[in-house]
């Protein structure tokens, strides 16, 4: 049974950035997509991006591309993402969220992190 | 990009009851050459992380009660709860999986009446 379980919350200050953890526990950590998805307080969840370890391969949305970093380590399964340029904006839950299915194809996000909570505030 | 628009924003209905939410996406998530709507469901309880209901418009996740049930094809979606029961309140997001933008509706508050 995969599990994702992700570093803690973080309190930042405008200007900054912030790195938020994903370990990945279970078989083939290489061979999914994993997403980071975050959460506004009262809004949707919004995707902005995702890394395919086997091949290093990053996708990011576009509102997001100039100031997100998605990377993996496969000697320790853990996925990062590093978020620039914080705003109060930018204050939400971000959760990492693998696809449901291996490989590049179109697909659900079936696991998730338990989420972590990010505070921008001055 | 590709806007999803859900309906209503929250309804409340008896325990036992059916609930229905509609989905309707901007432009069309059916990929011809497969013919498979490229639509999801989820559920978010407070404090949890969404959890995956439905997905390809009508297939249900391992594990899901069959009381949860999705239709519709193109740009017009429906999530069904046949029999509402009280572990049932929740926010539910459809979303697709169509674009790179993987874009979630706003979500639809379901609570007891």
């Amino acid at each position: 049974q995969v599990q994702l379980a992700q570093s803690g919350a973080e309190v930042k200050k405008p200007g900054s950035s912030v790195k938020v953890s994903c370990k990945a526990s279970g078989e083939n950590f290489k061979t999914y997509t994993v997403n980071w998805v975050r959460q506004a307080p009262g809004q949707g969840p919004e995707w902005m991006g995702g890394i395919l370890p086997l091949f290093g391969t990053v996708n990011y949305a576009p509102r997001f591309r100039d100031r997100v970093t998605i990377s993996a380590d496969e000697f320790t399964t853990t996925v990062f993402m590093e978020l620039s340029s914080l705003a109060s904006e930018d204050t939400a839950v971000y959760y990492c969220a693998r696809d449901r299915g291996q490989g590049t194809s179109a697909l659900p996000m079936d696991v998730w992190g338990q989420g972590t909570t990010v505070s921008v505030s001055s | 990009d590709i806007v999803m628009t859900q309906s209503p924003d929250s309804l409340a209905v008896s325990v036992g009851e059916r609930a229905t939410i509609n989905c309707r996406s901007s432009q069309s998530v059916l990929y011809s050459s497969n013919k498979k709507n490229y639509l999801a469901w989820y559920q978010q309880k407070p404090g949890q992380p969404p959890k995956l209901l439905i997905y390809w418009a009508s297939s249900r996740e391992s594990g899901v009660p069959d009381r949860f049930s999705g239709s519709g094809s193109g740009t017009d979606f429906t999530l069904t709860i046949s029999s509402l029961q009280a572990e049932d309140v929740a926010v539910y997001y459809c979303q697709e999986y169509y674009s790179p933008l993987r874009t979630f509706g706003q979500g639809t508050k379901v609570e007891i009446k």
